[in-house]
C-alpha cells in the first residue's frame, strides 16, 4: 500500500553542519510530497513542499527535490543551527479525495552548539 | 490570527470514562482530519470531515467517533477508552482541495 519511510533518527549534528534526511515514498501516480517540522512541545508546521515531479520546494535555507525516478523528496540544509532541533516528517498526499496525509515515522534532528 | 485551536492540551482519564477533545478553525475551512502520533509510526489519520455533515473513516477508526454540525468545530470522541487510546492527537484542516494542511497544537492523552 501507499507508504513513506524516513531515516532512522536521531540525527545528531554540530552547528553550521549539513544536514540530509533520507525520504522515500511508494506510489502509483505523482502525488504531492511535504516536509513537516515539529518543534518541541508545538503542532506540526508545514516547511517545504512539492507538488510535481522534479519540482524544488524550499523554506528557511531547507530544500528537497522530488525525485520520481527514484521516488524520493530528501530534506537538506546546508548549515544547520541549534533553533533547527525538532523532529521532521515527511509525507506525502493520500491516495483520492480523501485529503489525507501519509506520515513517514518522523526523525528527529538535535543540532549541538 | 489564522489557527487551528484544540482542547484540552493534556488529558488524564481512566478507561471506560467518556471524553471529548475539542478542535476549532477560524480559517473557514472545508477539510478537517484528526491523528494520533504514536512514537515510531508517524501520524495516523483516525477520522476526516470534507464539509459540514460529511464525515468518513481514516486508517485507525477504531473506538473514535467525530461530528461536524458546525463548518468550524470537528470533536473528537472517546466513548470508552483504553490504554491503547493513549496518544498524542493533532487535528488539521485544510481548503477543499488545498495542499496545505493546518495542524493544531496538539493533545496529549493518558489512558489509566
Amino acid at each position: 500500500g501507499d507508504s513513506v519511510t524516513q531515516m532512522e533518527g536521531p540525527v545528531t549534528l554540530s552547528e553550521e553542519a549539513f544536514l540530509t534526511i533520507n525520504c522515500t515514498y511508494t506510489a502509483t501516480g505523482y502525488p504531492s510530497l511535504f516536509w513537516y517540522v515539529q518543534y518541541p512541545g508545538e503542532g506540526l508546521q508545514l516547511l517545504l513542499k512539492a507538488t510535481k515531479a522534479d519540482d524544488k520546494g524550499s523554506n528557511k535555507g531547507f530544500e528537497a527535490t522530488y525525485r520520481k525516478e527514484t521516488t524520493s523528496f530528501h530534506l537538506e540544509k546546508g548549515s544547520v543551527q541549534v533553533s533547527d532541533s525538532a523532529v521532521y516528517f515527511c509525507a506525502r498526499r493520500g491516495s483520492g479525495n480523501t485529503g489525507k496525509l501519509i506520515f513517514g515515522q518522523g526523525t528527529t534532528l538535535q543540532v549541538k552548539p | 490570527e489564522a489557527q487551528v485551536t484544540q482542547n484540552p492540551r493534556y488529558l488524564i482519564t481512566v478507561t471506560g470514562k467518556k471524553l471529548t477533545v475539542t478542535c476549532s478553525q477560524n480559517m473557514n475551512h472545508e477539510y478537517m482530519s484528526w491523528y494520533r502520533q504514536d512514537p515510531g509510526l508517524g501520524l495516523r489519520q483516525i477520522y476526516y470531515s470534507m464539509n459540514v455533515e460529511v464525515t468518513d473513516k481514516g486508517d485507525v477508526p477504531e473506538g473514535y467517533k467525530v461530528s461536524r454540525k458546525e463548518k468550524r468545530n470537528f470533536p473528537l470522541i472517546l466513548e470508552s477508552p483504553s490504554p491503547n487510546q493513549t496518544s498524542l492527537y493533532f487535528c488539521a484542516s485544510s481548503r477543499q482541495g488545498g495542499e496545505t494542511q493546518y495542524f493544531g497544537p496538539g493533545t496529549r492523552l493518558l489512558v489509566l
